[in-house]
């Protein structure tokens, strides 16, 4: 199994600021992925970042918006740019842990409100 | 465009009940199906996950199923236990990506 590491867990942001969110793994993956879980609903990958290359975005998601860095192996982030209300959601990161075949793994998500 | 359903939404049981879960999805083409389980405000745990080569997969009182022809997938919790309310997330791997269904929402009572 792989623990992840995610911060902030929560915090309170006016609109039109920026905020980044941390994820550390503690063993190396190939592949992380953010997500996006809006109140009520299900997850929505964002996009997907992998080490040494551009990240992938989703249909309805871009780099100006959610700017992604993934310098190694171990660790990504994630930006929330230009915040607005419909921003405020539970952002998750995950991998797929080495040696398991598939087996994706969460970090505790990121709670963000924005007023 | 791969979509996942789970059905029931919610779902409340007296403590003790053998319950199961459906997952359905539209696209066959799978590399695998994993279960999680997700609480109230808090990231999500990894249940069982099921390869694209398996039929089921039991870890303790959950057993979980894959038919991929017919796309659908059941999780069997047995004797469920107040501790086990939460929320349970399918979802299937294809093309390196994770589609999540929109989760069945258990509460179980004493």
């Amino acid at each position: 199994s792989a623990v992840i590491s995610q911060k902030p867990s929560r915090d309170i942001c006016q609109r039109g600021t920026s905020l980044t969110i941390q994820c550390q793994v503690d063993s190396q993956v190939t592949m992380m992925f953010w997500y996006r879980q809006q109140p009520g609903q299900s997850l929505t990958l964002i996009a997907t970042a992998n080490q040494g290359s551009e990240a992938t975005y989703e249909s309805g998601f871009v780099i100006d918006k959610f700017p992604i860095s993934r310098p190694n192996l171990t660790f990504s982030t994630l930006t929330v740019s230009n915040m607005s209300p419909e921003d405020s959601s539970i952002y998750l990161c995950s991998a797929i842990a080495g040696g398991q075949s598939g087996e994706l793994f969460f970090g505790e998500g990121s709670r963000l409100t924005v007023l | 465009k791969q979509e996942v359903t789970q059905i029931p939404a919610a779902l409340s049981v007296p403590e003790g009940e053998n319950l199961v879960l459906n997952c359905s999805f539209t696209d066959s083409a799978i590399y695998n199906l994993q279960w999680f389980r997700q609480d109230p405000g808090k990231g999500l745990t990894s249940l069982l996950l099921i390869q694209s080569s398996q039929r089921e997969q039991t870890s303790g009182r959950l057993n979980a199923s894959l038919d991929k022809s017919s796309g659908r997938s059941t999780l069997y919790i047995a004797a469920s236990q107040p501790g086990d309310s939460a929320t349970y997330l399918c979802a299937v791997e294809g093309y390196n990506k994770l589609i999540f269904g929109a989760g069945t929402r258990l509460a179980v009572h004493p």
